[in-house]
C-alpha cells in the first residue's frame, strides 16, 4: 500500500495561509489523496480529496503536482481553531479492499 | 442524521478481560472500517466490511480481534484476553458504497484503558 511522509510539525501566525506539504511517491494511478485533521481526541474530520487535479472547497485547497507524488494542503486564513494534526491519506481501492492509509500526520500550531 | 456513533466512548479494562465496543454507521452506508489509533500515532486501519462481508483484515488484527456487521447495519468489535499493549482509542468510519469519489465519515472513537 502507498505510504505518505509528512513533516511533524509546523506553526503559522493566524491569518496567514498555511501550506502543509506531503509526499506519496509510491502511489498507484487510481488512488485518491484524502486530507483530514483531527482535534484532540475527537475522530478525524474530513477537509478535502483529489486524484490529480487541483480542488477548492469551503475550507481548504489541494494542489497535487503533475505526477501525483506529492500534494500540499493550504488553509487560506488559518485560526486558533485549525490548531490540529492534519493527515495526508492514499485511500486505496482494489477488488476485495476499500481502505484510507494514515501517514503519522503534521501537528499545525496557529500562533495568534 | 447524527453520525457514526461509537459507543462506550470509555472502557477500562483488567488485562485478560474480554472487551466489545459497538459501531453505528450512518444509516445507508455500505462500507465500514475499524482503525486503532495509539498515542502520537495516526489511525491504523484494521479492518473492512461492505454490507456484511468483512473484506479485509489487517495483519494488526491478531487472534484475540474479531469483527462483526451481521446485517450490513451496525458493527462489533472484540478483543478477547486483553492486553496492556491493546490500550488504544479504536475509531469506526462508514462511507457510501454508491459513489466512488467519497469521503469516510469517522465517529469519536471508544478509548480502551487495559489496566
Amino acid at each position: 500500500d502507498a505510504k505518505t511522509t509528512q513533516p511533524p510539525s509546523m506553526d503559522c501566525a493566524e491569518g496567514r495561509a498555511a501550506n502543509l506539504p506531503c509526499n506519496h511517491s509510491t502511489i498507484s494511478g487510481n488512488e485518491y489523496v484524502y486530507w483530514y485533521r483531527q482535534i484532540h481526541s475527537q475522530g478525524p474530520q474530513y477537509i478535502i480529496h483529489g486524484l490529480k487535479n487541483n480542488e477548492t472547497n469551503e475550507m481548504a485547497s489541494l494542489i497535487i503536482t503533475e505526477d501525483r507524488k506529492s500534494s500540499t494542503l493550504i488553509l487560506p486564513h488559518a485560526t486558533l481553531r485549525d490548531t490540529a494534526v492534519y493527515y495526508c491519506i492514499v485511500r486505496v481501492a482494489r477488488t476485495g479492499t476499500y481502505k484510507y492509509i494514515f501517514g503519522t500526520g503534521t501537528r499545525l500550531k496557529v500562533l495568534a | 442524521d447524527t453520525g457514526v456513533s461509537q459507543d462506550p466512548r470509555h472502557k477500562i479494562t483488567k488485562r485478560g478481560q474480554n472487551v466489545t465496543f459497538r459501531c453505528d454507521p450512518i444509516s445507508e452506508h455500505n462500507r465500514l472500517y475499524w482503525y486503532r489509533q495509539t498515542l502520537g500515532q495516526g489511525p491504523e486501519f484494521l479492518t473492512y466490511f461492505q454490507n456484511e462481508a468483512q473484506l479485509e483484515k489487517s495483519r494488526l488484527l491478531s487472534d484475540r480481534f474479531s469483527a462483526e456487521r451481521p446485517k450490513g447495519s451496525f458493527s462489533t468489535l472484540e478483543i478477547q484476553r486483553t492486553e496492556q499493549g491493546d490500550s488504544a482509542m479504536y475509531l469506526c468510519a462508514s462511507s457510501h458504497l454508491r459513489d466512488w469519489n467519497t469521503e469516510a465519515f469517522f465517529g469519536q472513537g471508544t478509548r480502551l484503558t487495559v489496566v
